[in-house]
């Protein structure tokens, strides 16, 4: 295991609802990716925490929002649902400064069912 | 822009057989990186290896392999003596050392084992 936690396991929202998503690090670690990964699909980047701030994003509309908090754990927002929203949502978490690229370890995900 | 291709989707085997996972990347980046992570049933991304582009020595981890090849732009993946216990989804994934360090991957490969 690699003590990255996501809760909750399983959601299911209507469209046009909010969202939030929740992800503990694995101890000792102050960087937090967020992915979203569509049935049948590879996992993609949606942003990144870094000490607190954002420290990049991938294609994704503004209504996807992120947080990490001093304790390095990460929440992930998404607002305004849709249908294509649907997917498990992957939570990694690394050590910046380890090296000239960290290892990302992820979490078990959250299966969100947008009807 | 990066981009990693996993050509072949789903691969099905008998179990003792040996078995190779393709990988072809592109990038325009002279140092970078490649991963492979496992997604068993359960969802969890498990990391399984790293390699930086000035490496290309071949590693071995017991019944697992991986050939690197440059030349060929290529990270190829193979299990020797399969388990059922192999069987998942596997992805290969490439990422730079700049900004956010956001691993891009490829669609994956689900492998079944059959006994």
């Amino acid at each position: 295991e690699t003590g990255v936690t996501q809760s909750p396991t399983h959601l299911i929202k209507t469209r046009g609802q909010q969202v939030t998503l929740r992800c503990s690090s694995q101890s000792g670690h102050n960087t937090v990716s967020w992915y979203q990964q569509a049935l049948g699909q590879g996992p993609q980047f949606i942003f990144q925490y870094y000490r607190e701030e954002e420290n990049g994003r991938g294609n994704f509309p503004p209504r996807f929002s992120g947080l990490q908090f001093p304790n390095y754990s990460s929440e992930l927002n998404v607002n305004a649902l849709e249908l294509d929203d649907s997917a498990l949502y992957l939570c990694a978490s690394s050590l910046a400064g380890q090296g000239p690229t960290d290892t990302q370890y992820f979490g078990p995900g959250t299966r969100l069912t947008v009807l | 822009a990066q981009k990693v291709t996993q050509a072949q989707t789903e691969i099905s085997v008998v179990e003792k057989e040996d078995v190779t996972l393709d990988c072809v990347y592109e990038t325009r980046d002279t140092t970078y990186y490649l991963f492979w992570y496992k997604q068993p049933p359960s969802g969890e991304l498990v990391f399984l290896i790293r390699r930086n582009s000035f490496d290309e020595q071949n590693e071995i981890s017991g019944r697992y392999s991986w050939n690197f090849q440059k030349s060929t732009s290529s990270f190829n993946f193979t299990i020797t003596a399969s388990q059922v216990v192999d069987s998942a989804v596997y992805f290969c994934a490439q990422t730079v050392p700049q900004g956010a360090q956001k691993l891009v991957f490829g669609q994956g490969t689900r492998l079944t084992i059959n006994p």
